[in-house]
């Protein structure tokens, strides 16, 4: 089983619509959670953080951590054509700042 | 959001050439950088991650003798490819973070290194 896993996509959604990405993890005691968005050619930017159970909200951005079912997602609202891209779910281990990336959720928001 | 600098952004050169990377937080001071590679269509691969003024950790199979790694400063790591060849060629990405408190915070990537050997 891979330490952090994410379907490849492509996910498809029409503008204005919510995209909702998903992520599992291996590693009960993971203690940081990041999503990441990364352009094609370009380098990873950090979308969001979560570190406790629940939601966390900014802009269109809601990302939800359930540690119990090691389960993290993002949701982006009013999803636009600029959203298109690849979005990295990362998690830190216990006591480690490396992260470990999952593969990558690749993003397609036609108008 | 915080800030780092990656230069120089793309690299064409011979086989054989050493190239040094560079890598810069601006506006935090970086407990740990990380050195990643990633091939087309492939994901993030770890290679080495590096704390002011220790040995780099390097990741399996990554040759340390080849890829040398600096970090003088808490700002402040480079990468060399020392003798690089076609297969060295890839998208070489840093990244910077720090712990505040017990709690470590995100990584932040530079803009990345495209590297094409000759």
């Amino acid at each position: 089983q891979k330490e952090v896993e994410q379907n490849s996509g492509p996910l498809s959604v029409p503008e204005g619509a919510i995209a909702s990405l998903n992520c599992t993890y291996s590693d009960r005691v993971s203690q940081s959670f990041f999503w990441y968005r990364q352009y094609s050619g370009k380098s990873p930017e950090l979308i969001m953080s979560i570190y406790s159970n629940g939601d966390k909200e900014d802009g269109r951005f809601t990302a939800q951590l359930n540690k119990a079912s090691q389960y993290v997602s993002l949701l982006i609202r009013d999803s636009q054509p600029s959203d298109s891209a690849t979005y990295l779910c990362a998690v830190n281990g216990y006591n480690t700042d490396k992260l470990i990336f999952g593969t990558g959720t690749r993003l397609q928001v036609f108008p | 959001g915080a800030v780092v600098s990656q230069h120089p952004s793309w690299v064409i050169c011979k086989s054989g050439t050493s190239v040094k990377i560079e890598c810069r937080s601006l506006d935090f001071q970086a407990t740990t950088m990380f050195w990643y590679r990633q091939f087309p269509k492939q994901s993030l691969m770890l290679m080495a991650t590096s704390n002011e003024g220790s040995k780099a950790t390097y990741e399996q199979g990554v040759e340390k003798d080849k890829f040398l790694i600096n970090h003088a400063s808490l700002t402040l790591s480079t990468l060399t490819v020392t003798s690089a060849h076609p297969e060295d060629s890839s998208f070489y990405i840093c990244s910077a973070s720090n712990v505040v408190g017990e709690v470590f915070q995100p990584q932040h990537f530079g803009d990345g290194t495209r590297l094409s050997i000759l």
